[in-house]
């Protein structure tokens, strides 16, 4: 089947700190590969994404490479802002007839920036 | 832009009652979710929908159901609820696949069963 690990939290940084979430993915196919952000009090949304092996997933400072070797999606980022506080889901889903439909998530890792 | 909206955002029941949570959303998306999400479980798929009257079941599907008899609306109904249900419920919904499109989540609903 189809699962992801991310490394246990909360993890506590000071601003400005550099930051690495460690994801890795077992998947019976090809993923689509995920990170996901949920602020206090409000629903996930999208950070970034890759499709494919190599490729980079950036926004709002945070980046995330495939690598298809190490089966691997780590989230980093240079500078960690307090704003930055949240939980970090990485997800991944398939294409294949069935779980093409569905996103697996990891259990999240909790992010506290301290100013 | 109201995106996608749930309803109720708490509720507490007591056990073997039932309650529907109702799903909304404005985007024209085919696909909808209903996912739970438990400390340290990260988030779990229950049911989904790929497009109007069409239902499929997800991870976790057992003492739920799910119908969407509009294409906007997706609703998750516990017929007899137990205290294992205790959970926070996000409705979600996407243009395409999760392989190539984006979800977009609800702030989610509380539920408690006592």
């Amino acid at each position: 089947g189809n699962s992801v690990t991310q490394m246990e939290g909360p993890v506590t940084l000071s601003e400005e700190a550099f930051l690495t979430i460690n994801c890795t993915y077992t998947a019976t196919g090809y993923p689509s590969l995920f990170w996901y952000v949920q602020y206090p009090g409000e629903g996930l949304q999208l950070l970034l994404k890759a499709t494919k092996a190599d490729d980079k997933g950036s926004n709002k400072g945070f980046e995330a490479t495939y690598r298809k070797e190490t089966t691997s999606f780590h989230l980093e980022k240079g500078s960690v802002q307090v704003s930055d506080s949240a939980v970090y889901f990485c997800a991944l889903s398939v294409r294949s007839s069935g779980s093409a439909r569905q996103l697996t998530f990891g259990s999240g890792t909790q992010l506290t920036g301290l100013p | 832009n109201a995106g996608v909206t749930q309803t109720p955002k708490f509720r507490v029941l007591k056990t073997g009652q039932s309650m529907t949570l109702l799903c909304a959303q404005d985007m024209n998306h085919e696909y909808m979710y209903w996912y739970r999400q438990d400390p340290g479980m990260g988030l779990r798929l229950i049911h989904y929908s790929v497009g109007e009257g069409t239902t499929a079941k997800g991870e976790v599907p057992d003492g739920y159901n799910v119908s969407r008899l509009k294409k906007q609306n997706f609703l998750l109904g516990l017929e007899s609820a137990a205290p294992s249900q205790t959970s926070v419920y996000f409705c979600a919904s996407s243009a395409t696949s999760p392989t190539t499109g984006e979800l977009f989540f609800g702030e989610g609903s509380r539920l408690t069963v006592l």
